[in-house]
């Protein structure tokens, strides 16, 4: 079956816009992260969905970052005011996490998206 | 917090050497494990993990951990590496008050030579 996507691959992008990030779950997992990976940082948690219950937000650098997801599908990270340490590599994971088992809390790993702040 | 360190940044071996890579973690209590690996130009795959039950976690492709809960660690071993080994691993841990956001160690990066 397909496994997470995400869109673009990759964006380049001006020290000020806004970019959004895309993330496709793998379909029927309610659970949704997002993740940076950076030469500084490492890998990083940013946010957390879980079914309908509110997000774990705690993650987020700054409030230049929101992230939502529509319909307990798809989501959108957002990045306002892009800076030049925002570059990075986004990373999007999904999981089962419906039952009480070890395999439903496997996280699946999207491709990222390699954001690029000139 | 949950914290993770991996030992080495940068591991050069020759295939059919045998691989030993460390991780250790701050958190003290129950935790779940688990080793991730980055193929070059791949996305995270997931390697082995402990949940709970024998310490000794068998993986794909050979590779193994043992979770050592006084030592607070949960090192990955192959005994034999192969030329396509060669990747970055990452140790990771969730659980306890942090939930299921995993929180990763620095990544080693391995080079085995042919």
């Amino acid at each position: 079956g397909a496994g997470v996507s995400q869109s673009p691959s990759n964006k380049v992008t001006e020290k000020g816009k806004d970019v959004e990030l895309r993330c496709d779950p793998i379909s029927g997992h309610t659970a949704l992260y997002w993740y940076r990976q950076s030469l500084g940082q490492g890998l990083e948690f940013l946010i957390y969905f879980q079914g309908n219950s509110a997000p774990d937000k705690s993650g987020l650098p700054s409030d230049r970052f929101s992230a939502e997801r529509t319909g307990g599908s798809v989501s959108t990270l957002t990045i306002q005011r892009t800076q030049q340490e925002d570059s990075a590599v986004y990373l999007c994971a999904s999981s089962l996490a419906r039952f009480r088992t070890s395999s439903s809390y496997e996280q699946y790993f999207g491709p990222g998206t390699r954001l690029t702040v000139t | 917090a949950q914290s993770v360190s991996q030992h080495n940044h940068h591991v050069i071996l020759s295939e059919a050497a045998s691989l030993e890579l460390g991780c250790n973690y701050s958190y003290g209590g129950t935790v779940n494990l688990f080793w991730y690996v980055q193929y070059p130009g791949q996305h995270l795959q997931l390697l082995l993990k402990y949940f709970s039950g024998d310490p000794l976690v068998k993986g794909i492709k050979g590779f193994e951990a043992e979770f050592i809960k006084s030592k607070f660690s949960f090192n990955l071993r192959k005994p034999s590496v192969q030329w396509s080994d060669t990747a970055e691993y990452f140790c990771a841990v969730n659980g306890g008050a942090a939930g299921n956001k995993l929180t990763f160690g620095g990544g080693t990066r391995v080079l085995v030579k042919p």
